[in-house]
């Protein structure tokens, strides 16, 4: 079936430092692929996605590019702000064939920025 | 154009009791799901609802149940509640059509069960 992994944290970095959070995937056919992050006491919000193979998607100074080569999709960014400490969770959507479509996460990776 | 919108934020129940949980989508969005958020588990689908219609369903007991109103916001029953329904509850939209594979996330009603 379909699934998501990403690496475990915590990931704990100094401000400005360079920032890469593993994801890789399985699924059939041909998923959209996000990263969503949680900041304390919120819900989720979307951070970037990618519908399609080597499409790379970016916000806020955070890049992700979609490889199915890989079947990965890792976060990174190239200097981190003490305002970036949240979780992050990487997903993926698929085609349920029921007429609509499931998105399924990975377990977060919580980041820890220091000043 | 206003969020998604969980209510209650909070609730403690005890075991045995049941509960019900709201969620109201952004203006316009006909798609809702909802996921249960755990240390443990992480974030798991419940059910999804579009145009009154559940199109999807999670691996969880029956005692989860939801509902979707001609207006488009929904809700959520458990029954018979356990200590391990301890979670956050996220609600999020999506306009359903076209498709964009975005979600668009409450802040989610914790419920503690004692």
């Amino acid at each position: 079936g379909n699934s998501v992994t990403q690496m475990e944290g915590p990931v704990t970095l100094s401000e400005e430092a360079f920032l890469t959070i593993n994801c890789t995937y399985t699924a059939t056919g041909y998923p959209s692929l996000f990263w969503y992050v949680q900041y304390p006491g919120e819900g989720l919000q979307l951070l970037l996605k990618a519908t399609k193979a080597d499409d790379k998607g970016s916000n806020k100074g955070f890049e992700a590019t979609y490889r199915k080569e890989t079947t990965s999709f890792h976060l990174e960014k190239g200097s981190v702000q003490v305002s970036d400490s949240a979780v992050y969770f990487c997903a993926l959507t698929y085609d349920a064939n029921t007429g609509g479509f499931k998105t399924i996460f990975g377990a977060g990776t919580r980041l820890f920025v220091k000043a | 154009k206003a969020g998604v919108t969980q209510t209650p934020r909070y609730l403690i129940k005890t075991r045995g009791q049941q509960v019900t949980l709201s969620c109201s989508p952004i203006s316009g969005h006909r798609s809702v799901s909802w996921y249960q958020q755990t240390p443990g588990q992480g974030l798991q689908f419940l059910f999804e609802y579009f145009s009154e219609t559940q199109r999807n369903k999670g691996n969880f007991p029956g005692r989860f149940s939801g509902r979707q109103f001609s207006n488009s916001r929904s809700e959520m029953n458990v029954s018979t509640l356990e200590l391990g329904d301890s979670a956050l509850y996220l609600c999020a939209s999506s306009p359903g059509l076209p498709y964009t594979g975005e979600l668009f996330f409450g802040e989610g009603s914790r419920l503690t069960v004692l």
